[in-house]
């Protein structure tokens, strides 16, 4: 079992509100990884970090910003929330410095399904 | 264009019963192939991962398959059991970026009932 944790599991919140979604990981996994899921959709990547320090844009086009200030620790922020943010998104982390390494193992915690209203 | 498409997209089937649920994907260069089990509200969790030198690959009841030639894959779930109701996805991943960039399928979803 995946030691990857998310909060909140539900959020319900009003256009224009600062969230930040939590993630973090106790095994100690250089990366990780966030994806946003609508539903009967394909997971999109919207950010990735290999480490302490670094963080980078994902696939998809997203408002949100990230930080990497701790292994452990990679939280998600959306400064002003709209209805077009409603969604889950997914955290992730995997366990080898390889990127294209073929036994790659890739652990998600169990989500966060964002409401604007 | 990098693609992954799943076949069917629902599926209902009885306890007990055997199933195969479908992979196609373009993605070029090949690295590997990956199935995941997502149940509802819940993140995806590795079922098997396949190299392109690797045909089959089992974990308990599930069975993936793989063809590199004809870029096909396949995921067959034997004597279905009701906890196996779940969205199940195809990754694969190419190799020719320092990523290692992963590609997504919409998932079939499975239900099995009792």
């Amino acid at each position: 079992e995946a030691d990857i944790y998310q909060t909140p599991r539900y959020l319900v919140i009003g256009t224009g509100k600062k969230i930040t979604l939590e993630c973090s990981q106790t095994m100690g996994h250089d990366k990780m990884y966030w994806y946003q899921q609508d539903p009967g959709m394909e997971l999109h990547l919207i950010h990735y970090s290999y480490g302490v320090n670094s963080t980078e844009k994902g696939d998809l086009s997203s408002e949100s910003t990230v930080s990497r200030i701790r292994t452990e620790h990679f939280p998600l922020t959306l400064e002003s929330a709209r209805p077009s943010h409603t969604s889950q998104y997914l955290c992730a982390s995997s366990e080898t410095g390889q990127a294209t390494a073929t036994n790659e193992k890739l652990f998600f915690g169990s989500g966060t399904q964002l409401s604007v209203l | 264009k990098n693609q992954v498409e799943q076949s069917p997209q629902s599926l209902i089937i009885l306890e007990g019963k055997n199933c195969t649920l479908q992979c196609n994907y373009t993605v070029s260069p090949f690295s590997n192939l990956r199935w995941y089990k997502q149940d509802t509200g819940r993140g995806p969790v590795s079922l098997t991962i396949m190299t392109f030198s690797e045909n089959t690959k089992s974990n308990g009841r599930y069975t993936a398959t793989l063809d590199a030639d004809t870029k096909q894959s396949s995921l067959h779930i034997t004597a279905s059991q009701l906890s196996d109701s779940a969205s199940y996805i195809c990754v694969v991943s190419d190799r020719g970026s320092t990523l290692g960039r992963l590609y997504f399928g919409r998932g079939t979803q499975l239900t099995v009932w009792p």
